[in-house]
């Protein structure tokens, strides 16, 4: 079936250092590809999305590109803020009808002064 | 802006007790859906509802779970007889069209069974 799987965290930055989550997937057909994040006491947001391959989906200073021949979608941004902080999912949505979101296992972020 | 509310955020029962998980979805959203997270693995789809009937399920949802929207604005999961397993984060979601990039999640209710 369909899975995402996502960097082991914990990861720990110092604020302004260059962040990387690596998200890889395995689908049927050609899936929509997202980023959620959820902040400390809140839902799961979405982030970021990229629909179709080489699409780049970009939102707060955060980018992740629609990588078909590597089955990815990383997770990047150039300088992390210590109000980046928070738990980081991967998911996809397959095309056909499925309502589900099929989600990684998040990646908890933590940046420190 | 609108949100999803969960409560409680924390709930403790015994195994073999029944549970209900409570939410308020955004008032005009038509969508909603339940997802969970057991510790240490990954985010879970569990059901959708959408014109006061199931659209979709997953294996995980079977007959101990069921999802009711009793008055037009709550949304509830009921675990008919917890099990240690059932142990986890829920999450409550909803939408208006029931386009999966326009999904919003309440913050969830960590259930503990003992």
């Amino acid at each position: 079936g369909d899975s995402v799987t996502q960097m082991e965290g914990p990861v720990t930055l110092s604020e302004e250092a260059f962040l990387t989550i690596n998200c890889t997937y395995t689908a049927t057909g050609y899936p929509s590809l997202f980023w959620y994040v959820q902040y400390p006491g809140e839902g799961l947001q979405l982030l970021l999305k990229a629909t179709k391959a080489d699409d780049k989906g970009s939102n707060k200073g955060f980018e992740a590109t629609y990588r078909k021949e590597t089955t990815s979608f990383h997770l990047e941004k150039g300088s992390v803020q210590v109000s980046d902080s928070a738990v980081y999912f991967c998911a996809l949505v397959t095309q056909g009808g499925s309502e589900k979101l099929v989600f990684g296992k998040g990646t908890k972020l933590t940046v420190n002064p | 802006e609108p949100e999803v509310t969960q409560t409680p955020s924390h709930q403790v029962t015994q195994m073999g007790q029944e549970v209900i998980l409570r939410c308020v979805p955004i008032s005009n959203h038509l969508y909603f859906y339940w997802y969970r997270q057991i510790l240490g693995q990954k985010v879970e789809f569990l059901v959708s509802f959408y014109n006061n009937e199931i659209s979709e399920k997953s294996e995980i949802f079977d007959d101990q779970f069921s999802v009711e929207r009793p008055d037009g604005s709550n949304f509830t999961l009921k675990i008919r007889s917890t099990k240690l397993e059932d142990s986890a984060m829920y999450f409550c979601a909803s939408n208006l069209l029931g386009l999966p990039e326009k999904l919003f999640f309440g913050s969830g209710t960590q259930l503990s069974v003992l």
